[in-house]
């Protein structure tokens, strides 16, 4: 029973392109979402989140998008830069849940010079 | 600015033994939180604490058990370890707001491999 899914993988994009990572979600009880960043052998690190009551939230170069009807959320990265090369998870939570986070598989983004 | 402190960073154990993976943070949070994460998967959630004195379960809690005696200290006890357990273990913890959401802040994680 996976709440939330991240069905690619891994994504390579060209350094200044943009990067769009993918989120869908099952649970209608979620409230917030959140991406995560991790690299090798450190722990996740938080980029940016949105409530379910915004379709989209921006900050810098990274901005998250939120489609409720389709239950599906996106990251996109503009520009791209290889420093931005890392694991992505994508997290729920539903507020009455004690902010236990349900996390995505997570997407390996590669930016090539 | 230790944020949140795991240790050890790596462990071997043999099938059957017992261990404690530590975790300390220095923000006064509320909340905290045991994830483990698989080769190729997201982070589950194996047990959480809402405050000093009170754990939940979560979504893998089958061979953890867990203790909050203070707001610093949540740490993650093995009791008969099993090489299903061989896994990235992260320790997280978030300060609880009424309103709102915040975000949690996770340590650095124990790589723990049973044989």
């Amino acid at each position: 029973d996976q709440q939330v899914k991240q069905n690619s993988p891994s994504l390579s994009v060209q350094e200044g392109r943009i990067s769009i990572l993918n989120c869908d979600y099952t649970n209608s009880m979620f409230d917030y979402f959140l991406w995560y960043k991790k690299y090798p052998a450190e722990g996740p690190t938080f980029l940016i989140s949105i409530s379910s009551i915004k379709d989209k939230n921006e900050d810098g170069r990274f901005t998250v998008f939120l489609n409720k009807s389709a239950k599906h959320l996106s990251l996109h990265i503009v520009p791209s830069q290889p420093g931005d090369s890392a694991v992505y998870f994508c997290a729920a939570s539903a507020q009455g849940n004690t902010g236990k986070l349900i996390f995505g598989q997570g997407t390996t983004l590669q930016v090539k010079p | 600015n230790a944020g949140v402190t795991q240790t050890p960073k790596f462990r071997i154990l043999k099938i059957g033994q017992s261990m404690t993976l530590q975790c300390a943070q220095d923000m006064n949070h509320n909340y905290m939180y045991w994830y483990r994460q698989d080769p190729g998967m997201g982070l589950k959630l194996i047990y959480y604490s809402v405050g000093a004195g009170i754990t939940d379960k979560g979504e893998v809690p089958n061979g953890y058990n867990v203790s909050r005696s203070t707001t610093e200290y949540f740490p993650l006890r093995l009791e008969l370890a099993a090489p299903s357990q061989t896994s990235v273990y992260f320790c997280a913890s978030r300060r609880h707001r009424d309103r709102g959401y915040t975000e949690a802040f996770f340590g650095q994680g124990t790589r723990l491999t049973v044989v």
